[in-house]
């Protein structure tokens, strides 16, 4: 089944913590994205990468890092979480930044008290 | 100002009605104009996709696009309560920008 895989699916911890969000996804999709996704704000884009290495800022990137060293897999870092980092976080794929054809993963929720 | 408006909701109607989401955007250089489906605490599904101007039908759904107004809309015909959902614009340009969303309650 085509799909993009996010874990985990909720997630606490504290302020500080480094932590990792992973995605896969099984499409061989060149393009792949973050979004987090708050109440009144909608979704809006973190990271975007268009292939493997390549990888650049979206509307709101500051405190989290990417890596693209795999085309299936675009891991979310956050280095030093704060609360204002809890929010519902997506990631998702497609064949290009043009595409409409967007895959999304199941989302994680993350909670940083 | 937001580039991409839409109403927050929600919207509540009967089974059976007609139901018209819409959303305004500001920058002329969007392609492709989608709508999208979310259920709760699922990650949001393309409904539909549009890259003109005028209609799109697919089933009891109709996309809509305005270029010259910069205005997008989807219809539901004989809305059920399984259309209960958040339903959210998107636009493409260096990745998807997304409407905040309208939230629809179709009660039976």
């Amino acid at each position: 089944e085509a799909q993009v895989t996010q874990n985990p699916r909720y997630l606490i911890t504290v302020t500080g913590k480094k932590l990792t969000v992973t995605c896969s996804q099984n499409m061989n999709h060149e393009y792949m994205s973050w979004y987090r996704q708050d109440p009144g704000l909608g979704l809006r884009q973190i990271y975007y990468s268009m292939n493997v290495e390549v990888t650049d800022k979206g509307d709101v990137p500051e405190g989290y890092k990417v890596s693209r060293k795999e085309k299936r897999n675009f891991p979310l870092i956050l280095e030093s979480p704060s609360p204002n980092q809890t929010s519902l976080y997506f990631c998702a794929s497609s064949h290009g930044t043009g595409d409409y054809g967007y895959t999304f993963g199941s989302g994680t929720r993350l909670t940083v008290v | 100002q937001k580039e991409v408006e839409q109403d927050p909701g929600p919207l509540s109607v009967p089974e059976g009605a007609i139901v018209s989401l819409n959303c305004t955007y500001s920058n002329s250089a969007f392609q492709y104009f989608m709508w999208y489906r979310q259920y709760s605490r699922k990650g949001p599904e393309l409904l539909m996709y549009t890259y003109s101007s005028g209609n799109k039908e697919d089933g009891r759904f109709t996309a809509q696009v305005d270029k010259s107004s910069k205005y997008i809309s989807l219809f539901i015909r004989d809305s059920q309560p399984s259309d209960s959902a958040t339903y959210l614009c998107a636009m493409t340009l260096s990745g998807l920008v997304f409407g905040t969303g309208t939230r629809l309650l179709v009660s039976p």
